[in-house]
């Protein structure tokens, strides 16, 4: 298994454009999310998925949109990119009542 | 909504020191989970409390659940630099769909 996948590993993106960071998980797991990571900080959840077509938004939603038309993937979309979106974005899945896999990240700056 | 706290943010400690992270939650938990993120690296699963009081080991480290099932505790005996990292409780609310990740313990030591 690979686990949780996350493509790109970098990005730079300048203000205002947009951009998808894709996330796909091989172990059929149910649970998917979406943190952001700011340095030296602790994980914002930012939406988050219980299974296909179901999403919901978690504590930092604005700027952001999901969709989760499979099991397997998970995209977050960032529109109109501010500065503020800079961080380290973290995909993560499980199944229920068991420990949560992360993806390796995807960083992103917007300058 | 459901708020964790972990103390402290940050420790130094010489190798071969003890260290404790703290970990309290405003609400009762389903379970609490505890996660370690190596510098540039992912969260990765720990280990997984359940019940109330539970204390679980795995080599240095000590876990400890409250009585309450609304805070809990990370022991490590004889800190070496392969500790180096921050460390991470999340507690799952009781509708199972959702971890909250405390703020984070950075542990840094000085060999």
């Amino acid at each position: 298994n690979a686990g949780v996948t996350q493509t790109p590993k970098f990005r730079i993106l300048k203000i205002g454009q947009s951009m998808t960071l894709q996330c796909t998980q091989d172990m059929n797991h149910n649970y998917m999310y979406w943190y952001r990571q700011d340095p030296g900080m602790g994980l914002k959840l930012i939406y988050y998925s219980v299974g296909a077509g179901i999403t919901d938004k978690g504590e930092v939603p604005n700027g952001y949109n999901v969709s989760r038309s499979t099991t397997e993937d998970f995209p977050l979309r960032l529109e109109l990119a501010a500065p503020s979106q800079t961080s380290v974005y973290f995909c993560a899945s499980r199944s229920w009542g068991e420990e949560q896999y992360f993806g390796p990240g995807t960083r992103l700056t917007v300058t | 909504g459901q708020q964790v706290m972990q103390i402290p943010q940050y420790q130094h400690v010489q190798e071969g020191e003890d260290f404790t992270t703290y970990c309290n939650s405003s609400t009762t938990l389903s379970n609490i989970q505890w996660y370690k993120q190596r510098p540039g690296g992912h969260p990765v699963f720990l280990i997984q409390l359940v019940k109330s009081g539970e204390v679980k080991k795995q080599k240095r480290l000590t876990f400890q659940f409250g009585e309450a099932k609304k805070n809990s505790s990370l022991h490590i005996t004889a800190t070496q630099t392969t500790d180096v990292g921050t460390y991470f409780c999340a507690g799952l609310n009781n509708a199972g769909n959702m971890l909250t990740f405390g703020g984070g313990t950075r542990l840094m030591v000085k060999p």
